[in-house]
């Protein structure tokens, strides 16, 4: 089945630039999704973008896909506090397929 | 909208015991997802259903676990009997479709401990 792996952990200062990365083995996805969960809540769609695409920016937030690579990409821009929460990696085949989830921690 | 709604919030019981976890999708929505999230497994689709019938159900782990949809406003999850390890955070989600681009909605979730 579909394999989706992302790092557990990534913590960056206030201000800085946070990039959380997935890879995934399953190449058939035509949508691919980035959901955050904060503490004691569900799951919510930050953005998607779709197969075809290499980038999609959305203010702060910019999606890199490299399908040669099977490697997605989140970038946030200008980190916040309230940046912190757990971020999925999701792929859509017949069904959603999660990553294992990375837990990002701010920093003042 | 209220959102994908979740009772309870919270349940504590003891092995052996029946558990019924309740589910209200986004009224309009299609689609609906039950997942159950732990540590160790990470986040793990259960059941999900479409226009109320059950389309996928080969994440359910064994038969203790049941899920119904009698009507498109309601789902229930059934864990009979429960044990230890079905301790965990369990989802229901909804979406207007199954896939395409559809986003999931997801409620906040039933925090379920079994003694």
């Amino acid at each position: 089945g579909e394999d989706v792996e992302q790092s557990l952990f990534l913590s960056v200062r206030e201000g800085d630039s946070s990039v959380i990365n997935c890879t995934y083995t399953d190449s058939s996805s035509t949508y691919l999704y980035w959901y955050k969960q904060e503490p004691g809540a569900g799951l919510q769609l930050l953005t998607y973008i779709f197969s075809n695409m290499d980038m999609k920016q959305d203010q702060r937030l910019t999606v890199l896909l490299n399908k040669k690579d099977k490697h997605l990409s989140l970038r946030i821009a200008d980190t916040q506090t309230g940046d912190s929460a757990i971020y999925f990696c999701a792929l859509e085949t017949d069904k959603l397929i999660f990553g294992t989830g990375t837990r990002l921690q701010v920093f003042p | 909208d209220a959102g994908v709604i979740q009772s309870p919030r919270h349940e504590v019981t003891e092995m052996g015991q029946e558990v019924t976890l309740r589910c209200k999708p986004i009224s309009g929505h299609n689609s609906l997802f039950w997942y159950r999230q732990t540590m160790m497994r990470g986040l793990e689709l259960l059941i999900y259903f479409n226009n109320n019938v059950p389309i996928d159900d080969s994440g359910m782990p064994e038969d203790r676990f049941s899920a119904k949809m009698p009507n498109a406003s309601f789902s229930t999850l059934k864990i009979q009997p429960s044990e230890p390890r079905d301790s965990a955070v369990y989802f229901c989600a909804s979406s207007l479709s199954p896939g395409g681009g559809d986003t999931q909605y997801f409620g906040p979730g039933t925090r379920l401990t079994v003694l």
